[in-house]
């Protein structure tokens, strides 16, 4: 079955920038979709269709996918962005999460 | 306002079973896919299954395919999600989603807060 990896944590110090990676074969060939899930919440998309930020993320987050890696990109970061980060795509017809990342802002 | 609120979670017995309802106002039910997942505590996110907006195509993942069903009752604006023959491994919080298209081939633009289903002898 198809598996994105993620790694499992990240830090990066206020105002720096972050990148949390996502692999899997072929990646490009699928959309990518990005999560933030804060602690007793329930997940929120901040980046779908590789590239794209719905209304309410900040410019902040940015996306991109090549080759067999997705990469959300959060520039400047806060202390607000500090959160669990999960990778989503379609593989025949059923939905596949990354492991997730715990983004630490320190 | 979407609002998606589940409900019907508990403790159970491993080999039981137990069906969970999200109930959904603020946008046109029955024009969106919608999905299950789950995490288990501590975990990652599991996805569960997914139905299109008729219900005419209903997808699940290995690890639950054959016990659980997901159906919705469009007249009602709720998404069930039906679970049999439950294992400890199903202890986990269920959320239900509601997909950004109509046959529930995108993403989850919205999500309920969730339900725990603990399956503990």
């Amino acid at each position: 079955s198809y598996a994105l990896t993620q790694p499992p944590s990240v830090s990066v110090p206020p105002g720096q920038t972050a990148s949390i990676t996502c692999s899997g074969d072929k990646l490009a060939d699928k959309y990518v979709y990005w999560y933030q899930q804060k602690p007793g919440q329930s997940p929120v998309v901040v980046i779908y269709q590789d590239t794209k930020r719905p209304s309410g993320t900040p410019e902040r987050f940015s996306g991109s996918n090549s080759g067999n890696t997705a990469t959300l990109t959060i520039s400047g970061t806060q202390a607000m962005d500090e959160a669990d980060y999960y990778c989503q795509a379609w593989d025949s017809r059923t939905v596949v999460f990354g492991g997730g990342t715990k983004l630490t802002v320190l | 306002q979407v609002q998606l609120v589940e409900s019907g979670g508990g403790v159970v017995q491993p080999g039981r079973s137990l069906r969970l309802s999200c109930a959904t106002s603020g946008f046109t039910f029955s024009s969106y896919g919608m999905h299950w997942v789950r995490q288990a505590p501590g975990k990652g996110l599991e996805w569960v299954a997914v139905i299109s907006n008729d219900g005419s195509n209903r997808y699940y993942a290995d690890s639950v395919r054959g016990r659980f069903i997901i159906s919705r009752d469009n007249s009602k604006n709720t998404l069930y999600l039906q679970m049999n023959s439950l294992r400890p491994e199903d202890t986990a919080v269920y959320y239900c989603a509601k997909d950004s298209t109509g046959r529930g081939e995108g993403y989850g633009d919205y999500w309920g807060q969730g339900t725990l289903v603990t399956v503990s002898s």
